[in-house]
């Protein structure tokens, strides 16, 4: 069984520039959610993902935006990066069934500093 | 909104010690996980419990549901167990399970 990954590992960019986080779920599972994690902070929700639509999203502005495929796997994009975007992102992967909640599995994030 | 807090924020324990982590919740809740994360970001799932009690080798953890708490311990603590303790509820909010977390648990692990 495959774990969550997620590309790159650390980036680097400048305000204004535009950036794209990769994120393979877990096999077998079928949602994918996104986090930004501040330091010294929990994470904080972003969106999520469940075949291929948004299915919720946190209180984030829309030059967040992602993107599901047929895989499962998915895009985080954020567009006009501002300082405040520094963050550690993470992507969690579950398996949507039923009513009930659902195990989310983390990859290992993405580190984003923005200069 | 639902809140979570978790208790104490920072803890120093020298190695061999027990400890007992809180984390109350302002509302029901689907469900709730415990987490660590390492010095590196990377988080880990330790436990999914929405209810009962739970036990994996040094440790375990049990949900109250009804009295909105859950604790986490963790017996004959060793220095591969610092980092961070994060507790996350799922929120009864249809078919969105998304996870809010607390500020988490800062644990070091003295040798």
């Amino acid at each position: 069984e495959t774990g969550v990954t997620q590309s790159p590992t650390h980036l680097i960019k400048t305000r204004g520039q535009q950036v794209t986080l990769r994120c393979s779920s877990q096999s077998g599972h079928n949602t994918v959610s996104w986090y930004q994690q501040a330091l010294g902070q929990g994470p904080q929700f972003i969106f999520q993902y469940y075949r291929e639509e948004e299915n919720g999203r946190g209180n984030f502005p829309p030059r967040f935006s992602g993107l599901q495929f047929p895989n499962y796997s998915s895009e985080l994009n954020v567009n006009a990066l501002e300082l405040d975007d520094s963050a550690l992102y993470l992507c969690a992967s579950s398996l949507r069934s039923g009513g009930m909640g659902n195990e989310q599995f983390f990859g290992p994030g993405t580190r984003l500093t923005v200069l | 909104g639902i809140q979570v807090e978790q208790s104490p924020p920072d803890l120093i324990l020298q190695e061999g010690a027990n400890s007992t982590l809180r984390c109350n919740f302002s509302d029901s809740v689907n469900n709730l996980q415990w987490f660590h994360q390492n010095p590196w970001g990377q988080l880990i799932n330790l436990f999914y419990i929405p209810s009962g009690t739970k036990q994996n080798g040094r440790l375990s953890a049990t949900t109250v549901a009804t009295e909105r708490y859950s604790l986490l311990y963790i017996s004959s603590s060793q220095t591969t167990d610092s980092g961070v303790y994060f507790c996350a509820v799922d929120t009864d909010a249809g078919n969105n399970r998304k996870l809010i977390w607390g500020l988490g648990t800062s644990l070091a692990v003295n040798p």
